[in-house]
């Protein structure tokens, strides 16, 4: 079945770079979406990617998208204390699938 | 319009009780959707409406889950018998067409 997997813990200090990663098998959705998650809140739409496109910058933001590989990364530049967060990502045309999330924690 | 907003944000009961949580979608949107997300997992979809029709079901909906979108308009979802099982925080999103979803911050249930 259609799956999505995330490495589950990035530590990086403040200003550099974070760059979380996540793969995923379905390779028929038109978009894929990058989510943002802080404790005790709902999910925040971060940012998404047309599946015919290789890369996407929205500000701090970079989304790498590998279709052969099914790999997408997100990079954020500037790394601030206020990123800290769980981030999701998700495949699907209609229905998404998430994956367990990776857990930034930026150090001052 | 003040986003995808979810009722109530916390609830605590009994096992065995019956529980009621309301999403209000964005007034223009089309589809909602009800996911669960448990500890320290992403959400996992449960069930969607377009408009009035509930479309697709997950196997995680058990006979106990039942969810109705009378109007077209904000959306129930009712748990029958609760189990400690059903703990979890409970995410309403909505969306026109096949856009990007817009989530709620959810509701929590906590069974004891």
């Amino acid at each position: 079945g259609e799956d999505v997997e995330q490495s589950l813990f990035l530590s990086v200090r403040e200003g550099d770079s974070s760059v979380i990663n996540c793969t995923y098998t379905d390779s028929s959705s038109t978009y894929l979406y990058w989510y943002k998650q802080e404790p005790g809140a709902g999910l925040q739409l971060l940012t998404y990617i047309f599946s015919n496109m290789d890369m996407k910058q929205d500000q701090r933001l970079t989304v790498l998208l590998n279709k052969k590989d099914k790999h997408l990364s997100l990079r954020i530049a500037d790394t601030q204390t206020g990123d800290s967060a769980i981030y999701f990502c998700a495949d699907g045309e209609n229905k998404l699938i998430f994956g367990s999330g990776t857990r930034l924690l930026v150090r001052p | 319009d003040t986003g995808v907003s979810q009722n109530p944000r916390h609830k605590i009961t009994k096992r065995g009780q019956n529980v009621t949580f309301r999403c209000d979608p964005i007034s223009e949107h089309n589809r909602l959707y009800w996911y669960r997300q448990t500890l320290g997992q992403g959400p996992e979809f449960l069930t969607y409406f377009q408009n009035e029709a509930q479309l697709e079901k997950s196997r995680l909906l058990s006979d106990r889950f039942s969810a109705e979108r009378p109007k077209g308009s904000f959306s129930t979802l009712e748990i029958q018998r609760t189990e400690q099982g059903d703990s979890a925080m409970y995410l309403c999103a909505s969306t026109w067409g096949q856009g990007a979803k817009t989530f709620g911050s959810g509701t929590r249930l906590t069974v004891v």
